[in-house]
């Protein structure tokens, strides 16, 4: 079974710092897909950014951006320049062809303190 | 992007009632449905897997009886809770996978509040 682990249950930053949110991954398949999603208090799940576990170099938009460590199954979320509207649990999700089913992790709540 | 519609966002209903959730892809085919519980301050759990025109595929634990699941055309999947108890209140989501290359992936509704009483 694949697993998507968060380690962090719960951080806080300061507004216009930055913070990172950890997630490792576990996986025999050697193409697949990982996503970082945002769960504001609206509770809709909003796409933050996405990674082609095919391609080295790292997926960015605009103050997001990951470390994706393939051989270290590791894929960080990079926070620059935190705004409070950044306050939202975060998900950590790996989708396999294969499967075609999404795998997520525990969440880690992020709050934005001003 | 691609967008899924959910509906209602929030219901209320009796002990034993049964309460239908709709999802609809508009600006996409969406051949496979998924169906999302998620409690408070948890992750999404999956309940079901549904496709176009087949039975929906559930996950362990997850009552096919309680939970039916239809997705009858393309662009839309429903998700009926039946005889509804107390137990079933939840958050309830669905998420479409997108098949395109622009933004393969999955796109999420919503979701529903569901309340029996």
């Amino acid at each position: 079974a694949q697993t998507v682990t968060q380690s962090q249950p719960e951080m806080s930053v300061q507004e216009a710092e930055t913070v990172t949110l950890s997630c490792t991954y576990d996986t025999s398949e050697s193409n697949y897909y990982l996503f970082w999603y945002k769960q504001p208090p609206s509770r809709q799940m909003i796409l933050v950014i996405r990674q082609e576990a095919y391609k080295q170099q790292n997926a960015t938009e605009n103050r997001f951006s990951v470390n994706f460590q393939k051989a270290a199954k590791s894929f960080s979320l990079k926070i620059s320049d935190s705004q409070l509207g950044d306050t939202a649990m975060y998900f950590c999700a790996t989708l396999y062809n294969a499967g075609n089913m999404l795998t997520f992790g525990g969440g880690t709540r992020l709050m934005v303190k001003p | 992007g691609a967008v899924v519609s959910q509906h209602p966002s929030w219901v209320i209903c009796k002990s034993g009632t049964s309460v239908k959730i709709e999802c609809r892809s508009l600006d996409f085919q969406a051949t496979t449905m998924f169906w999302y519980r998620q409690f408070p301050k948890q992750s999404l759990m999956l309940m079901a897997t549904s496709n176009e025109g087949s039975k929906a595929t559930y996950e362990q634990g997850v009552e096919k009886d309680k939970f039916l699941i239809n997705h009858a055309s393309l662009t839309l999947s429903t998700l009926t809770v039946t005889s509804a108890h107390p137990e079933d209140s939840s958050f309830y989501i669905c998420s479409a996978l997108v098949n395109r290359e622009r933004d393969y992936g999955y796109t999420f509704g919503s979701g529903t509040r569901l309340t029996v009483v």
